[in-house]
């Protein structure tokens, strides 16, 4: 929702890496958040990103490029709890956030 | 990290009554909480802005009437579902915004709590 794209659903391979990709409108930007959420559960924070490279945090690494409206989540040595819905969300005024629809990730054998 | 507590996690009610549903920070006050909703196998949406001290803010289409929130403290947020019917059925889900702390008023989730009303 308002114009926060990124893919449905993507499957990937125990112990690969895995790229989710996450566009927004660029105009009055100010912070990207990503959150995984497993089903039936509520999200749980992972990262947050308001200045262009990339922010390490263990297994897993979240990119911004706020010239293009861009950001990815890099998910490493995938297991299988990794299982879960990614959602991008952007920081909108009053402090709330604009949703992505999220992308579910499937990790396979 | 912030800690944020919903109860009760899951609740089941018949058509027609009120349910109450609080949300707690733990170990953080938190001037802004926010309500959420969600159906199997879409998005979250935001129903409602929770400020300390004021009332809160709805978003388009939720009815403001039907869904009571009270913010009375900085770590207690409360949504009241009144007059629950079936399409009521949802997760409900509170969040918290750290103010000056965490990244960038990072808002941390409260576990949900699962709504049924027959």
């Amino acid at each position: 929702g308002q114009n926060i794209d990124q893919p449905t659903e993507m499957t990937a391979t125990e112990g690969a890496i895995v790229q989710i990709n996450c566009t927004y409108q660029t105009s009055g930007f100010n912070g990207l958040f990503w959150y995984q959420q497993h089903a039936g559960e509520a999200p749980t924070f992972l990262s947050y990103n308001v200045l262009d490279g990339l922010e390490e945090k263990g297994r897993f690494s979240s990119f911004l490029s706020r010239s293009k409206g861009y950001s990815y989540l890099l998910l490493k040595e995938l297991q299988m709890k990794d299982s879960a819905s990614y959602l991008c969300a952007r920081k909108g005024s009053n402090y709330q956030l604009i949703w992505g629809a999220g992308t579910k990730l499937i990790i396979k054998p | 990290g912030a800690v944020v507590s919903q109860h009760p996690s899951r609740v089941i009610c018949k058509s027609g009554t009120s349910v109450k549903i609080e949300c707690r920070s733990l170990d953080f006050q938190a001037t802004t909480m926010f309500w959420y909703r969600q159906f199997p196998k879409q998005s979250l949406m935001l129903m409602a802005t929770s400020n300390e001290g004021s009332k809160a803010t709805y978003e388009q289409g939720v009815e403001k009437d039907k869904f009571l929130i009270n913010h009375a403290s900085l770590t207690l947020s409360t949504l009241t579902v009144t007059s629950a019917h079936p399409e009521d059925s949802s997760f409900y889900i509170c969040s918290a915004r750290e103010p000056w702390g965490g990244a960038g008023d990072t808002q941390y989730f409260g576990p949900g709590t699962r709504l049924t009303v027959l």
